[in-house]
């Protein structure tokens, strides 16, 4: 089946500094997303991509669909002490009550 | 504001009983819900799609005695694990299609489930 190679696993930064994460795929994707989910919470919509070459940004965080649809990264500009937690990409490829695959997730930790 | 409202938020059951999971969706009709489990420090995964006045689909390899889903109205899924066992002990999330084309997948606050 489809899967998602999301790296890197686990990120520790100091405050302000900048972050990358990215997911790659073998698969096409029609879509992709991301989100970000905390303990005990389900993950939440951070920004959602639909055409490839697509770079949309949501306050500090900016995203990119990947050229050959088969990418996306997620930057994270002056990273602050809240964007704590673990980061999601998502790909989908049927057009309508999407079926997602997830990647594995990137755990950020911020020092403050 | 919130799409989906899921609960409850943490259940602690013993071995052989059964737990319903309720998923509301706030403001507008779901005709098609999903079903996710996480286990921990693990992705989620695609348990099974509730659709509305019909039979609910499931992925591969989940089994679809052991986890009723039930969709009687535009607004609510309901998952129940039947005789739960230790190993049933996950994170199970809800989540619905937004979006023009339904693309974009909004989760509810999730149900952690422990099994003792």
């Amino acid at each position: 089946g489809q899967q998602l190679n999301q790296s890197p696993q686990s990120m520790f930064i100091q405050e302000g500094e900048d972050v990358s994460m990215n997911c790659t795929s073998s698969s096409i994707f029609n879509t992709w997303l991301w989100y970000k989910q905390e303990p005990g919470e389900g993950p939440v919509l951070l920004i959602a991509l639909y055409k490839a070459g697509e770079l949309t940004s949501n306050g500090r965080l900016t995203a990119q669909f990947g050229i050959t649809r088969k990418d996306s990264f997620l930057n994270i500009s002056a990273s602050i002490p809240s964007d704590v937690g673990i980061y999601f990409c998502a790909g989908g490829t049927q057009g309508g009550s999407e079926k997602l695959v997830f990647g594995k997730g990137t755990k950020l930790t911020v020092n403050p | 504001g919130a799409v989906v409202s899921q609960h409850p938020s943490r259940v602690i059951c013993k071995s052989g009983t059964s737990v319903k999971i309720e998923c509301r969706s706030l403001d507008f009709q779901a005709t098609t819900m999903f079903w996710y489990r996480q286990f921990p420090k693990q992705s989620l995964m695609l348990m099974a799609t509730s659709n509305e006045g019909s039979k609910a689909t499931y992925e591969q390899g989940v089994e679809k005695d052991k986890f009723l889903i039930n969709h009687a109205s535009l607004t609510l899924s309901t998952l129940t694990v039947t005789s739960a066992h230790p190993e049933d002990s996950s994170f199970y999330i809800c989540s619905l299609p937004r979006g023009g084309g339904s693309e974009k997948l909004f989760f509810g606050s999730g149900t952690q489930l422990s099994v003792l």
